[in-house]
C-alpha cells in the first residue's frame, strides 16, 4: 500500500513551453501533498505544499506564478512549470500525506519526473 | 525552526563492515523522524520512522536507528552493508500534527567497497 506516481518520468522540452506533472495517490487518498525540487548531488528543497480543494502554500522564493499547483481532488496533485527554462531543469519529486494517518507526519514520495529544458 | 544536520557528506565502508550515518535535529518539541534513501534517478524510499515509544527502532533492509533525545540525534546504522545498499541517504524531522512539512538533511552518499 501507500504508492504515489508520477507521469511523466521525464520530460524534455523546449525554452519557453509548459510542462505539467502529475502526482497520484494510488490506493489511498491524500488530503495534502507536497512539491520538491532536487537538484544534482543535494538535497530536497521542499517547493509548495498543496492541499485539496484550496490554494497551494509556497515555500519562501519560489514563484507561484511560474510553478502552478492544482490538487482538484484526493488522489491527483498537478505541478505545472510554465514558460520553462534551462534553469528550471531539476529533478521533481512529490510526495503525499495519507489523510487517515491521524497526526503522523508521514510523506510517501513518488518516484520522481526528470525535467530537462532545452 | 526545525534543522537536520548530516555531517558527513559522503562514507565509504567495506560490503560486511558495520555501518553508521549520523543525524542531529533541531525541534522545540518531540519531532518525528525518519531516514530515507535514493538511488540514482530515484524517488524515496522510506527505511524507518520515529513516532513515539522504544527508541529504538527497526526497518526495512535490516537497518535500525535510535532516538537520543538529550543528544537530539537519531542515527542509522546497520551491521554489515551489502553492496546493494550504496546509495543517497537522507534524514528528515517533522512535526507531530497537522500537515507541517518535513525538512530534509542534506544526505549522505553511501559507497560501498568490495
Amino acid at each position: 500500500g501507500a504508492v504515489v506516481s508520477q507521469h511523466p518520468s521525464r520530460v524534455i522540452c523546449k525554452s519557453g513551453t509548459s510542462v505539467k506533472i502529475e502526482c497520484r495517490s494510488l490506493d489511498f487518498q491524500a488530503t495534502t501533498m507536497f512539491w520538491y525540487r532536487q537538484f544534482p548531488k543535494q538535497s530536497l528543497m521542499l517547493m509548495a505544499t498543496s492541499n485539496e480543494g484550496s490554494k497551494a502554500t509556497y515555500e519562501q522564493g519560489v514563484e507561484k506564478d511560474k510553478f502552478l499547483i492544482n490538487h482538484a481532488s484526493l488522489t491527483l496533485s498537478t505541478l505545472t512549470v510554465t514558460s520553462a527554462h534551462p534553469e528550471d531543469s531539476s529533478f521533481y519529486i512529490c510526495s503525499a500525506r495519507d489523510r487517515t494517518s491521524g497526526g503522523a507526519n508521514e510523506q510517501f514520495f513518488g518516484p520522481g519526473t526528470r525535467l530537462t529544458v532545452l | 525552526a526545525q534543522s537536520v544536520t548530516q555531517p558527513d557528506i559522503h562514507i565509504t565502508v567495506s560490503e560486511g563492515a558495520s555501518l553508521e550515518l549520523r543525524c542531529n535535529y533541531s525541534y522545540g518539541a518531540t519531532p518525528y523522524l525518519f531516514w530515507y534513501v535514493q538511488s540514482p534517478g530515484q524517488g524515496l524510499q522510506l527505511l524507518l520512522k520515529y513516532f513515539s515509544g522504544d527508541t529504538l527502532v527497526q526497518g526495512i533492509k535490516g537497518f535500525e536507528a535510535e532516538f537520543k533525545r538529550s543528544q537530539s540525534s537519531f542515527n542509522l546504522r546497520k551491521p554489515s552493508v551489502h553492496w546493494s545498499d550504496a546509495a543517497e541517504y537522507f534524514c528528515a524531522v517533522g512535526a507531530n500534527f497537522g500537515n507541517e512539512k518535513l525538512t530534509f538533511g542534506t544526505g549522505t552518499r553511501l559507497t560501498i567497497i568490495p
